[in-house]
């Protein structure tokens, strides 16, 4: 079946870089997601990429994929305090779905 | 432009009680879903619908009834709450398919 893991927290300094961490398990996913929640509010879509991609880059957002190991990892360049928010990735096993893993609480510390 | 609107904010309901989820969008997306969000359990998917008229059950769907009678609408019905169902829920939509979704600022429920 589908599952989504990452590791529920990270704590980076402020002008650090933050790597966050997913493995997922369908391998037919054609896309894959990456959502911010800030307190209190929905999901926003961050950034997402084509499963044929290794890498996508956008301002300080880094998407690097692993379909081998299935796993995807989203590096945050210099890190700011607005930056504090959990981050889910998702895979989408079929057109219909979209699959979330558990999110990882980002705390930034000056 | 509103968006995905949900209400109510915040609801507190007894054990055994019925109540009603509202979701509305403005944006003319087809695809409408409903997740439940939960400490260290990430978003999972209650219900969906990829246009008026045709809903589907997702991951988690007892408990719930959905229904899609218009476009813009797709209501979440709770028809006796167990405090299980305590919970963030989400509604989302997209013009179609589950991809880029757009999101409700969420419905905070508490079953005692």
């Amino acid at each position: 079946g589908e599952d989504v893991e990452q590791s529920l927290f990270l704590s980076v300094r402020e002008g650090d870089s933050s790597v966050i961490n997913c493995t997922y398990t369908d391998s037919s996913s054609t896309y894959l997601y990456w959502y911010k929640q800030e307190p209190g509010a929905g999901l926003q879509l961050l950034t997402y990429i084509f499963s044929n991609m290794d890498m996508k880059q956008d301002q300080r957002l880094t998407v690097l994929l692993n379909k081998k190991d299935k796993h995807l990892s989203l590096r945050i360049a210099d890190t700011q305090t607005g930056d504090s928010a959990i981050y889910f990735c998702a895979e989408s096993p079929d057109t219909d779905k979209l699959i979330f893993g558990t999110g990882t609480r980002l705390q930034v510390f000056p | 432009n509103a968006g995905v609107t949900q209400t109510p904010k915040f609801q507190v309901l007894k054990t055994g009680q019925s109540m009603t989820l509202q979701c509305a969008q403005d944006m003319n997306h087809e695809y409408m879903s409903w997740y439940r969000q939960d400490p260290g359990m990430g978003l999972r998917l209650i219900h969906y619908s990829v246009g008026a008229g045709i809903t589907d059950q997702g991951e988690v769907p007892n408990g719930y009834n959905v229904s899609r009678s218009t476009t813009e609408d797709f209501p979440l019905r709770l028809l006796s709450a167990a405090p299980s169902q305590t919970s963030v829920y989400f509604c989302a939509s997209s013009p179609s398919g589950a991809n880029v979704l757009t999101f409700g600022a969420g419905s905070r429920l508490t079953v005692l």
